[in-house]
């Protein structure tokens, strides 16, 4: 799988929108972009992925570069219970694993 | 909540015993995944179970072995337990293997050993 690169962290203000960049350079076209977030001490939990297009759900927005070698998750409205870390994955479609890196830490403060 | 649930949530061994944790996957998933995170760093792969066989494993000695039961269910066991077992240990279930499909997390089984 590719490997991601994320700032370690970021803060963000209290109904902003937090924008979390993922570098992803090594990408191949049958890799899939995922991203999690894990509130401390608790599992993982999934946001969002992508292939190539641009994705929303009611979570979040995933926007993926035209060349896929970097992505940005938006939270539109952050909220103090935000507050995660946040990992960017890469992970082949046919892959059985996650490979999770260090994650963004993201402080929503209000 | 994901629906996958994991047992115990806390657990003390010391050196040198056996562990086996437990995973009861999501409705309708047959694939449960298990992962070793320790303090402070992010999930490691430890393996991956799809129709009661082993699919995939990651760079863990043989000592972490697991089963997985015809209701999907799962287990981790690890033998001769060593500090650095000491971790949160994570369960996913997915609904088939491969494919994309998103795996989807339990709250983890924290193990302490002395």
């Amino acid at each position: 799988d590719a490997k991601t690169t994320q700032p370690p962290s970021m803060d963000c203000a209290e109904g902003r929108a937090a924008n979390l960049p993922c570098n992803h350079s090594t990408i191949s076209g049958n890799e899939y972009v995922y991203w999690y977030r894990q509130i401390h001490s608790q599992g993982p939990q999934y946001i969002i992925h992508g292939l190539k297009n641009n994705e929303t759900n009611e979570m979040a927005s995933l926007i993926i570069t035209e060349d896929r070698k970097s992505s940005t998750l938006i939270l539109p409205h952050a909220t103090l219970r935000d507050t995660a870390v946040y990992y960017c994955i890469v992970r082949e479609t046919s892959g059985s694993r996650l490979t999770f890196g260090e994650g963004t830490q993201l402080t929503v403060n209000p | 909540e994901t629906g996958v649930t994991q047992s115990p949530t806390h657990l003390i061994k010391t050196r040198g015993q056996q562990v086996t944790l437990r995973c009861s996957s999501q409705s309708g998933h047959n694939t449960v995944s298990w992962y070793q995170q320790a303090l402070g760093q992010g999930p490691q792969f430890i393996f991956q179970y799809y129709r009661e066989e082993e699919n995939g494993r990651g760079n863990f000695p043989p000592r972490f072995s697991g089963l997985q039961f015809p209701n999907y269910s799962s287990e981790l066991n690890v033998n001769a337990l060593e500090l650095d077992d000491s971790a949160l240990y994570l369960c996913a279930s997915s609904p088939s293997t491969g494919g994309g499909e998103t795996q989807y997390f339990g709250p983890g089984t924290r193990l302490l050993v002395l």
